[in-house]
């Protein structure tokens, strides 16, 4: 079955990067998309951007750009995330999960970055 | 920063039907682009319940039904049972801001 699992939470000071992981198993990686989405506590989904598995095209958010960028690893089928200059309010369950004709079919487990002084 | 606008709140009692509204504008639903729908459990990743603004991927129950019309979208749930409390969201895809949008989302109470 598909599965994407990411890697563990992080505690960040402001200023700081994060990189986060979600490695894919049970498809054929180039065929989907992948998505970046985070959800600050109590509010709603934010979509980041997205990556072409197969082309390595990416489009991202407009408030986002510049600071952060999504790679693909097509070697071991893993997608990852890496957001810049953290901000407090940066802090979030950020999430991986497939991108295909507009459906989000399969997401990984959620990462908690946490950004504290 | 949502675009698209859902009721914070809706419940009912165990067999009810609800419904759950979504409004947009014409930079995204208006202008056609596909409504989605997933439901949130507390500590989980959203699970797609609707694509294409009326379609269930398999495995969805159905109990739950989209629609939309103009500027907005509705999801319903029929015969509304325990398991179907939590958050539920939209999504639709924004021109104007050149990527995807969600809703402010709605939290369902089984009474």
């Amino acid at each position: 079955q598909i599965q994407l699992v990411q890697s563990g939470a992080e505690v960040k000071k402001p200023g700081a990067s994060v990189k986060v992981s979600c490695k894919t198993s049970g498809y054929t990686f180039s065929n989907y998309n992948m998505i970046w989405i985070r959800q600050a506590p109590g509010q709603g989904p934010e979509w980041m951007g997205w990556i072409n598995a197969y082309s390595g095209n990416t489009k991202y958010t407009q408030n986002l750009q510049g600071r952060m960028t999504i790679t693909a690893d097509t070697s071991t089928t893993t997608g990852y995330m890496e957001l810049r200059s953290l901000r407090f309010d940066d802090t979030a369950v950020y999430y991986c999960a497939t991108l295909a004709a507009g459906r989000l079919d399969y997401w990984g487990q959620g990462t908690l970055v946490t950004v504290s002084s | 920063q949502s675009v698209l606008t859902q009721p914070p709140s809706v419940s009912g009692a165990p067999g009810q039907r609800v419904t759950i509204s979504c409004t947009g504008s014409s930079s995204n639903i208006g202008a056609g682009y596909d409504v989605l729908w997933y439901h949130q459990l507390p500590g989980t990743a959203p699970k797609l319940l609707i694509y294409g603004d009326i379609n269930r991927p398999s495995g969805v129950p159905d109990r739950f039904s989209g629609s939309k019309s103009g500027t907005s979208a509705s999801l319903a749930i029929t015969g509304l049972q325990a398991e179907d409390e939590g958050d539920y969201y939209c999504q639709s895809y924004d021109s104007g801001l050149s990527g995807y949008v969600f809703g402010t989302g709605t939290k369902v109470t089984v009474l």
